[in-house]
């Protein structure tokens, strides 16, 4: 099974600040790699798929680069609304397996 | 609008069985894979269960495997999922999401699932 490890477990960012996340596999998956965002009590959504390709409705501040093992979700400029848990997913491999997730918390 | 409404959680002993649904609507439902995915209390996400758009090809996590059985009915737009021998580690809230090109495009609402005595 391939093993997703993201970094850091916990980000404090001030609003209007960058954050960066980070997405490491265990073996590489190309480009089959997908974040996502959940707010408590809610279900997970979708922001970036491809490694780089925003979702519907996802505002540009969001980003994702990388390919093989190694990648990053760029959030250019926290708003109060990003606060919130991000988790990678890879879909290169059976079973599809996700990060540990990033939380994001207002410094 | 995409909408998936799961349906059928609940408390339940251990070793006990429990069907969850998932009722689809605003897309192609017969088009697309879905699949359940799980999250435990406090911890992340976990792949359950998936089924081919035509419910031929099924899939599931080891830790479900013959225990948890994935089908689907296109004449109803419903997903399900039946659940055996049921642990205290299967206590999670279970999700029936839409699929992209393998990614988890659509998420329904969640239906939580509590395995205790």
């Amino acid at each position: 099974e391939m093993v997703m490890t993201q970094s850091p477990a916990t980000l404090s960012v001030s609003p209007g600040e960058r954050a960066t996340l980070s997405c490491r596999a265990s073996q590489s998956v190309s480009s089959n790699l997908a974040w996502y965002q959940q707010k408590p009590g809610q279900a997970p959504r979708l922001l970036i798929y491809g490694a780089s390709t925003r979702a519907t409705g996802i505002p540009a501040r969001f980003s994702g680069s990388g390919s093989g093992t190694e990648f990053t979700l760029t959030i250019s400029s926290l708003q109060s609304e990003d606060f919130a848990l991000y988790y990678c997913q890879q879909y290169s491999n059976w079973p599809r397996t996700f990060g540990q997730g990033t939380k994001v918390e207002i410094k | 609008e995409v909408q998936l409404v799961e349906s059928g959680g609940g408390l339940v002993q251990p070793g006990g069985s429990l069907r969850l649904s998932c009722s689809a609507s605003g897309f192609a439902f017969s088009s697309y894979f879905i699949h359940w995915v799980r999250q435990a209390p406090g911890k992340g996400l976990e792949y359950v269960s998936a089924i081919s758009s035509d419910g031929g090809s099924t899939y599931h996590a080891d830790s479900v495997k013959g225990r948890f059985t994935i089908s689907r009915d296109n004449s109803k737009n419903t997903l399900y999922l039946q659940m055996t021998s049921l642990r205290a580690e299967d206590t999670a809230i279970y999700y029936c999401v839409k699929m992209g090109n393998g990614w988890y495009e659509y998420w329904g609402q969640g239906t939580l699932v509590t395995v205790s005595s």
